[in-house]
């Protein structure tokens, strides 16, 4: 079974501050997805990371996949409050359970 | 281009009803996934269907609950003689292929169940 762990599970900070959230697993996927989901919404795809080693930016957010392609992070410059949510990565339908980010005006 | 829509929003049941939950993916979109939510946690994934099958259950509780994708129409989910514990977000989400970078899934705003 394919797990995947997020860290930190909450995160508030202050708007301006940068952030970095992690997603780990012992287990090699061929892709890994990050989404971002609002309260009463649901979420909505963000990026697919692909190659080991593959970046990708999205403005302020930037995507990293691991060399072994077990693990991803997520970078966020210069955080604002439209930033709030809680980010999920997930390798097809297997979702870890979240960074819930806040961030403060 | 109309994205993943769910109905109803929301359902309200009593113990022991029937609670069918309403998908249709997004146009051109083959794949159907359903997923339950609780509060402030991840996904868990339920179902995976194609029309007309099902492909992947792993995650289905094993009494209850059933998942279908005819040919035509909307994607249903159906949960029986629901109980409190049924109670959550349901989501439903599509994608045009399972191919390598293709895992990419659109969500529906989800159906959130409540039982009382």
């Amino acid at each position: 079974t394919q797990l995947l762990e997020q860290s930190p599970q909450f995160l508030s900070i202050q708007e301006g501050e940068n952030l970095t959230v992690y997603c780990n697993s012992s287990s090699v996927f061929s892709s890994l997805q990050w989404y971002r989901q609002e309260p009463g919404e649901g979420p909505v795809l963000l990026v697919t990371v692909v190659t080991g080693g593959e970046v990708k930016k999205l403005k302020r957010l930037t995507f990293q996949f691991g060399d072994a392609r077990k693990d991803s992070s997520l970078h966020i410059t210069a955080a604002q409050p439209g930033d709030t949510g809680l980010y999920l990565c997930a390798g097809g339908s297997t979702f870890g359970d979240g960074t819930t980010l806040t961030v403060k005006p | 281009n109309a994205g993943v829509m769910q109905n109803p929003r929301h359902l309200v049941r009593r113990r022991g009803q029937e609670a069918r939950l309403r998908c249709s993916p997004m146009k051109g979109h083959s794949h159907v996934y359903w997923y339950r939510q609780l509060p402030e946690e991840g996904l868990k994934f339920m179902v995976y269907l194609q029309k007309e099958n099902i492909i992947d259950e792993s995650g289905m509780p094993k009494e209850r609950f059933s998942a279908e994708f005819p040919k035509e129409g909307p994607s249903i989910l159906r949960i029986q003689q629901v109980v409190r514990g049924d109670s959550a977000a349901y989501f439903c989400a599509s994608s045009p292929s399972r191919g390598r970078g293709g895992y990419e899934q659109y969500f529906g705003p989800g159906t959130r169940l409540t039982v009382t």
